[in-house]
């Protein structure tokens, strides 16, 4: 079966600074990776997917993932955050394009002047 | 982009009454449809997957009596949570597949639901 972890359940990081959001996954085959953006009582908006072809993938908001097949990971970055990214991040996988999706359990920004 | 909306997104209800939430694509056709539960400082939990003409299909552990899954046009897939208690308290996420695009998911804004 397959499994998403997200290990840090919160990360504080100071606006300007740069941002990484961790995602291990655990899949038999090619995985099929996205991360999704929560904002507070809100539903989620899709920030990229990786599919395949190019590990390195860009995504909305200036946010890239970087799959790394030898370490299970899709680790999310962004050079410099604003205060509006301040929400919670999940990271998901599927077996195929868009069948059905398994998330981890998500990262809380938040993002301090 | 597409637009996948939720009515109502919150909801106050007595324990023992019932509940309907509905999950619209308003831009495209979504013949597959999904609804997730998501408890606090959670995960989503996907509950089941919801097929315009047929029945719903149910993950292990979801009480389909309980939830209630109709998905009767191409645009439209409803949840109702039957005879509702506190611990039915949650946010209730949809999310539609495009088939006429990319395949791609988009997701409701959510529906917050408080049994009292």
């Amino acid at each position: 079966a397959q499994s998403v972890t997200q290990p840090d359940i919160h990360i504080t990081v100071s606006e300007g600074a740069s941002l990484e959001l961790r995602c291990n996954y655990s899949y038999g085959a090619t995985p099929y990776l996205f991360w999704y953006v929560q904002s507070p009582g809100q539903g989620l908006q899709l920030l990229l997917k990786y599919f395949s072809g190019d590990t390195l993938v860009q995504g909305i908001k200036g946010f890239e993932a970087e799959f790394k097949r030898s370490q299970s990971s899709f680790n999310l970055r962004k050079p410099s955050v604003h205060w509006s990214d301040a929400a919670e991040y999940f990271c998901a996988v599927a077996s195929s394009g868009y069948s059905t999706l398994t998330f981890g359990k998500g990262t809380m920004l938040l993002v301090s002047p | 982009g597409a637009v996948v909306s939720q009515h109502p997104s919150r909801v106050i209800c007595k324990s023992g009454t019932s509940v309907k939430i509905e999950c619209r694509s308003l831009d495209f056709q979504a013949t597959t449809m999904f609804w997730y539960r998501q408890f606090p400082k959670k995960s989503l939990m996907l509950m089941a997957t919801s097929n315009e003409g047929s029945k719903a299909t149910y993950e292990q552990g979801v009480e389909k009596d309980k939830f209630l899954i109709n998905h009767a046009s191409l645009t439209l897939s409803t949840l109702t949570v039957t005879s509702a208690h506190p611990e039915d308290s949650s946010f209730y996420i949809c999310s539609a597949r495009n088939q006429g695009g990319t395949g791609e998911l988009f997701f409701g804004e959510g529906s917050r639901l408080t049994v009292l």
